[in-house]
């Protein structure tokens, strides 16, 4: 399957440190998302990012993109308690059924005070 | 209005009892999907609705049956649940469906069946 693996599972960091979490996946895509939730709440899109782009920003969020090592990260600079959540990628396949995302396993970062 | 509402919130059955989550949107969206999710884990696709046809069916179960009777709403019917079908379902829309648009959840119906 598609699924993400996603490292580290979990992170705790303090506030105003910067966060970054790791994505990789199996096949090719065109396009990779990245969503928060916290807890037990629905998810919020953060950041889109398509397989021809290797960089994007988004106010304190920026993401990269490695095709050739099939991996993504997500930065999150000068976190805030607020930032406590946990991040998922979300991937198509280009194998498969282009309508469809599959998550990634997640990581659930804590932003203490 | 960006709101992907949800109801109920909370929904205790009975393995014999039928029940529905209803789901709605109203940002002009022709693509809405459920999802569900276990504690702790990603949420994972159970369908995709298209300008109102099924478009996917991740090979859920017939216990789960769902309907969208227009382009703003979006049920999940329920019946004859297992215990392990507790879990958090959510719903989502999108402009269009496909992998190039982003997703609006709802907060999602949190599923008890006892």
């Amino acid at each position: 399957s598609q699924q993400g693996e996603e490292d580290p599972q979990a992170l705790s960091i303090q506030e105003g440190e910067n966060a970054t979490m790791n994505c990789s996946y199996k096949t090719s895509i065109n396009n990779l998302q990245w969503y928060r939730q916290n807890s037990g709440r629905g998810l919020v899109h953060l950041i889109l990012i398509r397989s021809n782009e290797r960089e994007k920003h988004s106010g304190r969020l920026r993401v990269t993109l490695d095709t050739s090592k099939k991996s993504s990260s997500l930065l999150i600079t000068a976190s805030r308690a607020a930032d406590t959540a946990s991040y998922f990628c979300a991937t198509d396949d280009v194998t498969g059924t282009a309508s469809k995302l599959t998550f990634g396993t997640g990581t659930r970062l804590q932003v203490t005070l | 209005d960006t709101e992907v509402t949800q109801t109920p919130k909370h929904l205790v059955m009975g393995m014999t009892n039928k029940k529905s989550l209803k789901c709605e949107q109203h940002m002009g969206h022709r693509a809405m999907y459920w999802y569900k999710q276990k504690a702790k884990k990603p949420p994972e696709l159970m369908f995709v609705y298209s300008y109102e046809k099924l478009s996917i069916n991740e090979s859920v179960p017939s216990r789960f049956s769902p309907e969208c009777p227009n382009s703003s709403l979006l049920n999940l019917h329920l019946h004859a649940l297992q215990p392990e079908d507790s879990a958090l379902y959510l719903c989502a829309s999108s402009p269009q469906a496909g992998t190039s648009y982003e997703q609006y959840f709802g907060p999602g119906t949190r599923l008890t069946v006892t």
